[in-house]
């Protein structure tokens, strides 16, 4: 069963700083893997999906890697706003997607 | 724009209540996916449908769940008898194809709806 886990789980950054979340997964054979954004109450948006064959996508300011071999991606958000304060979810797409549980990020003015 | 849409956005049942939550995925989207989303977790998967057949009903919890998409399109999910920890937020999700077994295409990210938070009492 794939187990994905994203870490931290939480983070607390002022206005203008670069985030770096991370996603780990414990089987390689994936075709893709998608980042969301959760906002409170809200369903999920999908940021960036990445395919298999790829490394990385890119997005204005956020930049996402895949390297499959070591079951990671880490999303980069750059000049971080408070409008980015939301939980950011990976879920990397085997038969299904299989989500971490989130990083839930806040962005201090 | 005519995105995932889902209703009600919000249940509250009593304990033992059936309950019935629909799904409107986008139009010529094959296929369609049920995920429940705990409190503090990422959504799980629940069950997965190619146009009108279920092809994959593994996470379904409980006997109590069912989802079914008659014509290839609007889906449903029943709750029966509903029990507390049932409480979740039940997300629905459309991509235009998935191709089992197959090379994953450009097709194959989904879109998901705002969610159905169903509460339990």
């Amino acid at each position: 069963k794939q187990e994905v886990t994203q870490i931290p789980a939480a983070l607390s950054v002022p206005e203008g700083e670069n985030l770096v979340l991370n996603c780990s997964f414990t089987d390689s054979a994936i075709y893709n893997l998608q980042w969301f954004r959760q906002d409170p109450g809200k369903g999920l948006t999908s940021l960036l999906l990445i395919q298999s064959s790829q490394r990385e996508q890119t997005s204005g300011r956020l930049n996402a890697s895949l390297d499959k071999s070591s079951g990671r991606s880490t999303l980069y958000i750059a000049a971080s706003q408070p409008g980015d304060s939301a939980t950011y979810l990976c879920a990397a797409w085997g038969y299904k997607l299989s989500f971490g549980a989130g990083t839930t990020v806040t962005v201090r003015a | 724009g005519a995105g995932v849409s889902q209703s009600p956005r919000y249940k509250v049942a009593k304990r033992g209540q059936d309950v019935a939550l629909r799904c409107d995925p986008i139009s010529g989207h094959v296929s369609l996916f049920w995920y429940q989303q705990a409190l503090g977790q990422g959504p799980e998967f629940l069950t997965y449908f190619q146009n009108e057949a279920q092809l994959d009903k593994s996470g379904l919890p409980s006997d109590r769940f069912f989802a079914e998409r008659p014509e290839g399109s609007v889906s449903t999910l029943k709750i029966q008898r509903t029990q507390q920890e049932d409480s979740a937020v039940y997300l629905c999700a459309s991509s235009l194809a998935f191709v089992d077994g197959q090379i994953a295409s450009s097709y194959n990210e989904q879109f998901f709806g705002p969610g159905t938070r169903l509460t339990v009492l």
